[in-house]
């Protein structure tokens, strides 16, 4: 079946330009997970929802930084006004199913999408 | 504050040999911790995980040895192949399933 897919791949944005990157999660799963990967670092956490509901922003670096599951499948993360520190690759990761608390739901990753800002 | 430490930021093992990776973490909240493996241009993919509540899990070529003492995990790959050269992250979670990554370790398996 279909993993979990973003877009753009990459996108090469002007500092104060607003971007929007999208990820399609895997068919059915509950939770969906952004991280920020900067160069040579390992990803960091930015938001998570289970189903549309968004449970916790709390890695989002600042209020330029939005992001919206309105239906419980599609995510977008908007990023408005960029800076250069905004450039790195932005991943969404998504899991059958939400918090137990008492096991662990493996996390599928998608590729990524390298934003880079001028 | 990194709560999840990756020492090592690069590994170079012979094939065939054993491939040992090193973890270390200072929050004792985590439950629950991973290994992912990272090919460049892809997303990370999940190899390996252990609760807490256990010292070792093993998985085909892959182990995962806990100890939460000195909180500290390690990964072992034997015997090692060329297709296992990849970049390795170690995470960590509590409860809620938000990751915690490390800064990763290049393997790199010589032929």
């Amino acid at each position: 079946g279909a993993g979990v897919s973003q877009s753009p791949r990459y996108k090469v944005a002007k500092r104060g330009q607003d971007v929007a990157l999208r990820c399609d999660p895997i068919s059915g799963h509950v939770s969906l997970f952004w991280y920020q990967q900067a160069l040579g670092q390992g990803p960091e956490f930015l938001t998570y929802f289970q189903n549309e509901a968004q449970l916790d922003k709390s890695g989002l670096p600042s209020d330029r930084f939005f992001a919206e599951r309105p239906e419980g499948s599609v995510s977008t993360l908007k990023i408005q006004r960029t800076q250069q520190e905004d450039s790195a690759v932005y991943l969404c990761a998504s899991s059958p199913a939400g918090a137990s608390g008492r096991s662990y739901n493996e996390q599928f990753f998608g590729p990524g999408t390298r934003l880079t800002v001028l | 504050d990194q709560q999840v430490k990756q020492n090592s930021p690069s590994l170079s093992v012979q094939e065939g040999r054993i491939s040992i990776l090193n973890c270390d973490y200072t929050n004792s909240m985590f439950d629950y911790f991973l290994w992912y493996k990272k090919y460049p241009a892809e997303g990370p993919t999940f190899l390996i995980s252990i609760s807490s509540i256990k010292d070792k899990n093993e998985d085909g070529r892959f182990t995962v040895f806990l100890n939460k003492s000195a909180k500290h995990l390690s990964l072992h790959i034997v015997p090692s192949q060329p297709g296992d050269s990849a970049v390795y992250f170690c995470a960590a979670t509590f409860g809620n399933e938000k990751l915690t990554f490390g800064t990763g370790t290049r393997l790199t398996i010589i032929p």
